[in-house]
């Protein structure tokens, strides 16, 4: 069956544009996760989305950050007037609340390049 | 919140042998704990979960312990093989269940 996907899978842009990065989940998972992974470095928690529920967005570092899912399904990332600290791999997680509600599945992720 | 250590130095074996990964956390106890891999180029995919009742946890050539009294959780791949070779996350889940924290990874390289 089809995993999570993701688009771009890369981006490069100049400082002070707009950018959106796009998650597919699998399909029936309603939890969806986005985080942050700079060179070398963790993943940073950015924000969580269950079913209707209001999304957990605790974890984004700037109100240039801002995430939506449509329908319970497919979310968006989007990064406005972009710097280049926000350089890093995007990776977008799904899960299935209830059995293996704890196991995330990742996409391969949007490497953004901010000139 | 929660702070994960990961031996950031790569850990390079010999094929065969078994690799131990350490993951320790410095707060709360978490219900559970995670292992991931991830290869270059691509997201994380997991491994084994271990709770916290369990004191250690197999899959095949992968063993999980989770020592809560240490705060540590060390993992082990017994007979290891090149295609073993990658980074190897642990992940603790937060403390509102929604958010889980991730170790900046250990790089197993193991060599023929």
């Amino acid at each position: 069956g089809a995993g999570v996907s993701q688009s771009p899978s890369n981006k490069v842009t100049e400082k002070g544009k707009d950018v959106e990065l796009r998650c597919d989940p699998i399909s029936g998972h309603t939890a969806l996760y986005w985080y942050r992974q700079s060179l070398g470095q963790g993943l940073e928690f950015l924000i969580y989305f269950q079913g209707n529920s209001a999304p957990d967005k605790s974890g984004l570092p700037s109100d240039r950050f801002s995430a939506e899912r449509t329908g319970g399904s497919v979310s968006t990332l989007t990064i406005q007037r972009t710097q280049q600290e926000d350089s890093a791999v995007y990776l977008c997680a799904s899960s299935l609340v209830g059995e293996g509600f704890e196991t995330q599945y990742f996409g391969p992720g949007t490497r953004l390049l901010v000139l | 919140s929660q702070k994960i250590e990961q031996n950031s130095e790569a850990l390079n074996i010999q094929e065969g042998k078994t690799a131990t990964l350490t993951c320790n956390y410095t707060n709360y106890s978490p219900a559970y704990l995670q292992w991931y891999r991830q290869d270059p180029g691509r997201g994380p995919v997991f491994l084994l979960l271990i709770r916290e009742n369990e004191k250690e946890k197999r899959k095949e050539r992968l063993k999980v312990t989770f020592d809560t009294t240490l705060k540590q959780s060390l993992f082990h791949i017994t007979a290891s093989q090149p295609a073993d070779s990658a980074t190897y996350l642990c992940a603790l889940e937060g403390d509102n269940f929604n958010k889980f924290y991730f170790g900046s990874g250990t790089k197993l390289n193991v060599k023929p």
